[in-house]
């Protein structure tokens, strides 16, 4: 069963430019979060969405930063006019959501804005 | 707000010397209590949930406890492999987020 997949791994992108991340949850998983990890800062949580729908996105930042899980094909998180402090490694996590709460996590892609 | 402190940061043990990491948590109703393995470059492996207090967990030569203010992951006999950045994240009733820690750094030395 292969786990959660991003792509691309490292991305650079110069400033003003846009980001586009990609998820795709593990096999039969429905929900997918978005985390930010800055360096030398602990993982902070960003968006929760399922198929079509943006549950939580109380950890997103108001402007330049929007996500989507359409119904077809990986979920997409999208930073637009990207800065230097955009730099980061953005994680995507999957869960079952079949009573167990645990959140399984992908290798992440890492934003290098320059 | 929901916060989560681990200690020590950093951590260096020889191999076969046990320790603890502690996690100490405030959250508006325990949903569950997460622990990870992070190694560079990489995303985070998850370990064990925690529901309630008395909860323990064990893997290989880790054990999770679980109290109503903190939790300790205890690592027997570690050996050069176990060397990592372990997190710890609480979730809250009613809500999906995990809210992390910023992580031990253990290292073992051979």
């Amino acid at each position: 069963n292969a786990g959660v997949m991003q792509n691309p791994r490292h991305l650079v992108r110069r400033r003003g430019q846009e980001a586009r991340l990609r998820c795709s949850p593990m096999k039969g998983h429905s929900h997918v979060y978005w985390y930010r990890q800055l360096p030398e800062e602990g993982l902070k949580f960003m968006v929760y969405l399922q198929k079509e729908n943006i549950i939580d996105e109380s950890g997103m930042p108001k402007e330049r930063f929007s996500a989507e899980f359409p119904k077809e094909g990986p979920s997409i998180l999208r930073i637009q006019q990207v800065v230097r402090g955009d730099s980061a490694a953005y994680f995507c996590a999957s869960s079952p959501h079949d009573g167990a709460w645990e959140q399984y996590f992908g290798p992440g892609t890492r934003l290098t804005v320059t | 707000e929901d916060q989560v402190t681990q200690s020590p940061e950093a951590l260096r043990l020889q191999e076969g010397e046990s320790s603890s990491l502690n996690c100490s948590y405030t959250v508006s109703g325990l949903r569950g209590l997460f622990w990870y393995r992070q190694d560079p470059g990489k995303g985070p492996e998850f370990l064990f949930t925690l529901y309630s207090a008395g909860e323990e967990k064990e893997k290989e030569r880790l054990k999770a406890t679980l109290t109503k203010k903190e939790s300790f992951l205890h690592i027997t006999a570690p050996k050069p492999e176990d060397s990592a950045t372990y997190l710890c994240a609480v979730q809250a009733a009613g809500s999906e987020k995990l809210v992390f820690g910023k992580g031990t750094k253990l290292t073992v030395n051979p």
